[in-house]
């Protein structure tokens, strides 16, 4: 069974029109986040929240806005989507603080047109 | 801030041969060392960690030690085959902190 859901698997948007990517880990983490996979940046580090609280953000833009309705869920907003903005999402989950490992989602592929 | 670097961005190697992909790291305290695999359409993998100078980190015929003095954590494999053949990340964080900080990533091209 996978231990970190991520839908939908592709995803296409038009410019302009916002949407809401899905991540739920099935670990007993308490710490989530998110990346973002591009051939321009390998792997960016974008959010990362303990105990559903907001511990960092590295994302310049507010048109990315993470939401946690569940401790074990984390998704993503996006805004006003950009072509710029296509990329691999990944969502990741470890313990929370102790310099733990990591695990990652299978990620969701984001198209901009 | 802190960084992590990986001087290889390409290896070629044919099977058998021996595998060393160098990190470095910069950090502002005593970071935990990750290493990490991706294989195409997957999200990454770890595949293990350090966290004290001198310790060894190992998974799959993989190893990487630690060495504070060095800041490196190069990662090397006795005997590589095409399985292998994938992108690895080196990465840290540290302790308290909840950024993950990665490197570029190196891709790793195993030839029957």
């Amino acid at each position: 069974d996978p231990k970190i859901i991520q839908k939908p698997k592709y995803l296409v948007a038009v410019t302009g029109s916002e949407k809401i990517l899905i991540c739920e880990q099935y670990l007993g983490h308490n710490a989530m986040y998110w990346y973002r996979q591009s051939a321009k940046k390998p792997l960016e580090f974008m959010f990362s929240y303990s105990y559903q609280k907001l511990m960092d953000n590295q994302t310049a833009s507010s048109r990315f806005q993470p939401q946690s309705s569940k401790k074990n869920h984390l998704d993503l907003q996006i805004t006003a989507l950009k072509p710029d903005d296509s990329a691999t999402y990944f969502c990741a989950s470890s313990q929370a603080g102790l310099g733990a490992e990591q695990f990652f989602g299978p990620g969701t592929r984001l198209t901009v047109l | 801030g802190d960084s992590v670097t990986q001087t290889e961005g390409q290896v070629a190697l044919s099977e058998e041969d021996f595998l060393t992909i160098h990190c470095n790291y910069s950090a502002s305290g005593y970071p935990a060392l990750f290493w990490y695999v991706q294989y195409p359409g997957e999200g990454p993998q770890f595949l293990f960690r350090a966290s004290r100078d001198k310790e060894k980190g190992s998974s799959r015929g993989f190893e990487a030690t630690y060495n504070k003095e060095a800041t490196s954590f190069h990662l090397q494999k006795a005997s590589v085959q095409e399985s292998d053949s994938a992108v690895y990340y080196c990465a840290l964080t540290l302790t308290g902190n909840y950024k993950y900080v990665f490197g570029a990533g190196t891709r790793l091209k195993v030839i029957a």
